[in-house]
C-alpha cells in the first residue's frame, strides 16, 4: 500500500480552468502538507494542516485553496489556472509538528497549464 | 529567514567514483535533514543531523554536520546508478511554533554514468 498517494499523477488543462488534486495518507499522521516544485526543481512549502486545522499558509495566491475533510486527506483546489501554476505539486505527511518529524512524500502531480 | 545553499548545483560522476555534496546555511542550524528525490517521484528521507560534529551513515551515504552547525556535507562512496536523483537539504524546524515547516535548499542533481 502506498503511504501517501496523490491523484492524478498528470494533469493537463487550459488556462482559466478550475482543477483539484487529491491526497490521502494511510500512515495515521496528524499533519499534511502541500509543496510546489518549479521548473528549476526548487521545492517550496505552500500549506500545512494539523488535525484538519490550517497551520502554515505561505504567500500563495488565494486561487489555491486547500481542504482537509479529515486527518487522512488534504486536497488542493486551484481556481482560474494560470500558466505560472505549471509545476509539480507534492503532498506530504508527518506524524506531528514537533520539529523533529520526518516527512513522507507522495509521488507528485505534474500540472501543465496550456 | 534561513538561507540554504547547496553545491554543486549538478554533478555527473562515473559509476564507482566517490562524490560530495555540500549544504551551507547563513545561520546556525537547529538540525538538518537530507532528502533524496528520484526522477518522477517524491522525496525520500535519508537522515537527520542534530548535533555539531554528528555523522550518520546509511548504506554508502554518509552525512556530517560541522561543529558550528552551519554546514553539512553528504558523501557517497562508490556511486551506483541507483544513487542518481536530486539531493535536498533542509533545516530542522524549531518546534511547534513553526508548524514543522520544512524548507529546502535548491537541490543538487546527481547523474551517475555507467
Amino acid at each position: 500500500d502506498t503511504a501517501v498517494s496523490q491523484t492524478p499523477k498528470y494533469l493537463v488543462t487550459q488556462m482559466g480552468n478550475d482543477k483539484s488534486i487529491k491526497c490521502e495518507q494511510n500512515l495515521g499522521h496528524d499533519t499534511m502538507y502541500w509543496y510546489k516544485q518549479d521548473s528549476k526543481k526548487f521545492l517550496k512549502i505552500m500549506f500545512s494542516y494539523n488535525n484538519k486545522e490550517l497551520i502554515i499558509n505561505e504567500t500563495v495566491p488565494n486561487r489555491f485553496s486547500p481542504k482537509s475533510p479529515d486527518k487522512a486527506h488534504l486536497n488542493l483546489h486551484i481556481n482560474s489556472l494560470e500558466l505560472g501554476d505549471s509545476a509539480v505539486y507534492f503532498c506530504a505527511s508527518s506524524l506531528g509538528i514537533g520539529g523533529n518529524e520526518k516527512l513522507f512524500f507522495g509521488s507528485g502531480t505534474q500540472l501543465s497549464v496550456l | 529567514s534561513q538561507e540554504l545553499e547547496q553545491s554543486p548545483q549538478s554533478l555527473i560522476v562515473q559509476e564507482g567514483k566517490n562524490l560530495t555534496i555540500n549544504c551551507t546555511s547563513s545561520k546556525t542550524l537547529y538540525g538538518l535533514y537530507w532528502y533524496k528525490q528520484k526522477y518522477g517521484e517524491g522525496l525520500i528521507f535519508l537522515m537527520m543531523l542534530q548535533k555539531g560534529g554528528e555523522e550518520k551513515s546509511h548504506e554508502k551515504i554518509t552525512a556530517k554536520l560541522d561543529e558550528k552547525k552551519q554546514q553539512s556535507s553528504l558523501h557517497i562512496t562508490a556511486s551506483q546508478p541507483s544513487h542518481a536523483g536530486i539531493y535536498l537539504c533542509g533545516p530542522r524546524p524549531r518546534g511547534r511554533e513553526y508548524g514543522n515547516k520544512l524548507v529546502f535548499g535548491a537541490g543538487t542533481i546527481l547523474r551517475v554514468k555507467s
